[in-house]
């Protein structure tokens, strides 16, 4: 089974709908964050949690926000979903005593179309 | 400034051959990592390779390896006889250290390079 699940892998919704985006991990890691890929602009941070009491803003959260229910939990929500947020969200998970050598594992993605 | 700079939007090989993917960075930390991960069409991102700043040897993971060069911020994939499962995009990602200096903060990624390897 694989580490970190993300469901759905695959959502069309239309704008001005709220949607959820779930991750969970069996990993054990304290860390888990929120990625959205569009093409040809690498991957950006949308939020991140460093543990379930700890919540970070990355470089475009506005539109976002996410909820940490447990260490293995860390959901996504688009409060009113817009086209432009149409991409591929990325959830993944790392430990933080491995220092600067701290490996993000990924999970397989969720493609996001908002019509 | 861009922290991480992938310059070569595409790359070709062929078969069998090595292929150098290249990666410059910017820091004024003296401790940092450095990443590199693989994405395949089919879209999941698998981590490759890990060299720490303090490394003195190039890390290498079976045919990847990677070649740090401190003094030029540069951190470039080498992959020796490149195979068609090859065929992706590779990112670079750097992890510096928080303001406060205490602890190792987010990744930055570069926008990627796409190797295509030909028969």
């Amino acid at each position: 089974d694989a580490d970190v699940t993300q469901t759905p892998r695959n959502r069309i919704t239309k704008t001005g709908k709220r949607i959820m985006l779930e991750c969970s991990q069996t990993k054990g890691h304290d860390r888990m964050y929120w990625y959205r890929q569009d093409p040809g602009l690498g991957l950006r941070l949308i939020y991140y949690s460093f543990d379930v009491k700890d919540i970070n803003k990355g470089e475009i959260s506005d539109g976002y926000s996410v909820s940490r229910q447990a260490q293995a939990k860390f959901s996504l929500s688009l409060e009113s979903a817009i086209p432009n947020q149409t991409a591929l969200y990325f959830c993944a998970t790392s430990d933080p005593t491995q220092g600067a050598g701290e490996t993000q594992y990924f999970g397989p993605g969720t493609r996001l179309l908002v019509l | 400034a861009q922290k991480i700079t992938q310059t070569q939007p595409g790359m070709f090989v062929q078969e069998k051959e090595a292929v150098t993917l290249d990666c410059t960075y910017d820091t004024s930390d003296q401790s940092y990592g450095l990443f590199w991960y693989k994405q395949p069409s089919s879209g999941e991102m698998i981590f490759l390779i890990y060299q720490g700043s303090y490394d003195e040897q190039n890390a290498t993971e079976g045919r990847y390896s990677l070649n740090f060069q401190k003094a030029r911020k540069s951190a470039n994939l080498v992959i020796s006889a490149s195979q068609l499962g090859d065929s992706a995009m590779y990112f670079c990602a750097m992890r510096e250290r928080t303001a406060g200096g205490t602890s190792y903060g987010k990744l930055t990624f570069g926008q990627g390079t796409i190797l295509t390897v030909h028969p």
